[in-house]
């Protein structure tokens, strides 16, 4: 299947302060990424969906200005938690979108989380 | 609006089956995928039917009744390392729109 990584698997910061996390698609392009928040034993909530080239699309109740979402390549979007609190502490998951051709399934391959603390 | 409907918890002992039930009610469906996740990672992706039917892969088989909004998840022969959370998703739009979640638990 195709592979999805992200950077960094865990961080800890103070709060007040900002985190940048990466997502990328290693073996395919990647039109559409998307970013998710899980807290624990809950389920994965769509924070925003991130498109190449243009402006992401973030879900409502999510702020824009605080959770920062660039798609600049077809491999590569990051995700910029600004001015991060303890209450943004949570997991937080990208997925990659398989472009789709005919007889394939519109599939999303997920990276393997950042897990984000913050003090 | 939207939601998905699943139960919070299975137990099943080992080399038995267990099917996961979910219901959905969303506004647009194109259709139904099913992930794997274990503890601390990320969620792993299983299965899909865009159509009404059953789809086999391997050990796990997932069906989906369009009509009653109704799919489910099959596990058979289960081992230990099945124990996992898992997660039906509707694919709304281009969107994944998940599920609660059911924690399987397999015991031996």
């Amino acid at each position: 299947g195709a592979v999805v990584s992200q950077h960094p698997s865990w961080v800890i910061c103070k709060s007040g302060t900002s985190v940048k996390i990466e997502c990328r698609s290693l073996d395919f392009q990647a039109t559409t990424m998307f970013w998710y928040r899980q807290f624990p034993k809950q389920s994965l909530m769509l924070m925003a969906t991130s498109n190449e080239g243009s402006k992401a699309t973030y879900e409502q109740g999510v702020e824009k200005d605080k959770f920062l979402i660039n798609h600049a390549s077809l491999t590569l979007s990051t995700l910029t938690v600004t001015s991060a609190h303890p209450e943004d502490s949570s997991f937080y998951i990208c997925s990659a979108r398989v472009p789709v051709t005919s007889g394939s399934t519109d599939t999303q391959y997920f990276g393997p989380g950042t897990r984000l603390t913050v003090l | 609006g939207q939601s998905l409907e699943q139960p919070s918890e299975v137990t099943a002992v080992e080399g038995a089956i267990v099917q996961i039930n979910c219901t959905y009610q969303t506004s647009g469906f194109y259709g139904l995928s099913w992930y794997q996740q274990h503890d601390g990672g990320a969620p792993t992706f299983l299965s899909y039917n865009a159509l009404d039917g059953l789809e086999e892969t391997g050990r796990f088989s997932s069906f989906l009744s369009r009509s009653d909004s109704y799919g489910y998840l099959l596990l058979q022969e289960l081992q230990m390392k099945d124990s996992a959370s898992y997660f039906c998703a509707v694919l709304s739009s281009y969107k994944l729109i998940f599920g609660s979640g059911t924690r399987l638990l397999v015991r031996p």
